[in-house]
């Protein structure tokens, strides 16, 4: 079964940094692509930025460019999302899902992990 | 990048069709065949309902449809039911940028 399982909710201060991972199973995490998707409280979602696992191949939302870094760990099939200094802006849900070449679509997501910035 | 544009809402009695409607661009919507479609219930995350404009997963209702013309593509829920109350939302490939994804505003339906 391919799961996706993203780390905990966190609470941070402004300025803060912070990591969050999402790791994947029951497939080769290797040969799909992750993207990582914002939903910011009562809104839509928002595409941030997409990572190859197999040899690390990075892309980002201009939206999100130099905000967020995404990066991954194929050795224990992890996914991670960064920032070295949050905003309140940065509240939100943010969600890790495979992208299926074949499909062309996001056809498994993670759980969601909520991360709140408040002081 | 900006979002593709959907009605905010859409609602329709138990048994009825509903079409949510999502207007792109000739650099995403228009351009490409890749249109999807997921479902979120509140609290939850989303659900792949369609991709590529018009086809079904593995283990979506039939009731679920696509389609596109031009820079829009439609989703068409036939035969309401409650559990299909939820937030909808398309998304497309863009040319902006290789791999690069777009969402539509998304839609609330309600079941009456």
């Amino acid at each position: 079964e391919v799961q996706l399982v993203q780390s905990g909710a966190e609470v941070k201060k402004p300025g803060e940094s912070l990591k969050i991972s999402c790791k994947g199973s029951g497939y080769s995490f290797t040969s799909y692509w992750i993207d990582w998707v914002r939903q910011m409280p009562g809104k839509g979602l928002e595409w941030m930025g997409i990572i190859y696992p197999g040899d690390y191949d990075t892309r980002y939302s201009p939206s999100f460019q130099g905000q967020v870094t995404i990066s991954a760990d194929k050795s224990i099939s992890t996914a991670y999302l960064q920032w070295s200094s949050l905003k309140a802006s940065d509240t939100a849900m943010y969600y890790c899902v495979r992208r299926s070449g074949s499909l062309r679509a996001l056809d498994y997501w993670g759980q969601g992990t909520l991360v709140t910035v408040s002081s | 990048q900006s979002a593709l544009t959907q009605p905010a809402s859409v609602s329709g009695s138990p048994g009825q069709s509903i079409t949510i409607s999502c207007t792109g661009t000739s650099s995403d919507v228009g351009d490409y065949n890749y249109v999807s479609w997921y479902q979120q219930h509140p609290g939850k995350a989303p659900k792949l309902m369609i991709y590529e404009v018009s086809n079904r997963p593995s283990g979506v209702s039939n009731r679920f449809s696509g389609s596109k013309s031009g820079n829009t593509a439609s989703l068409t829920i036939s035969g309401l039911q409650a559990e299909d109350e939820a937030d909808y939302y398309c998304s497309s490939y863009t040319t902006s940028s290789t791999l690069a994804y777009v969402f539509g505003t998304g839609t609330k339906v309600t079941v009456l």
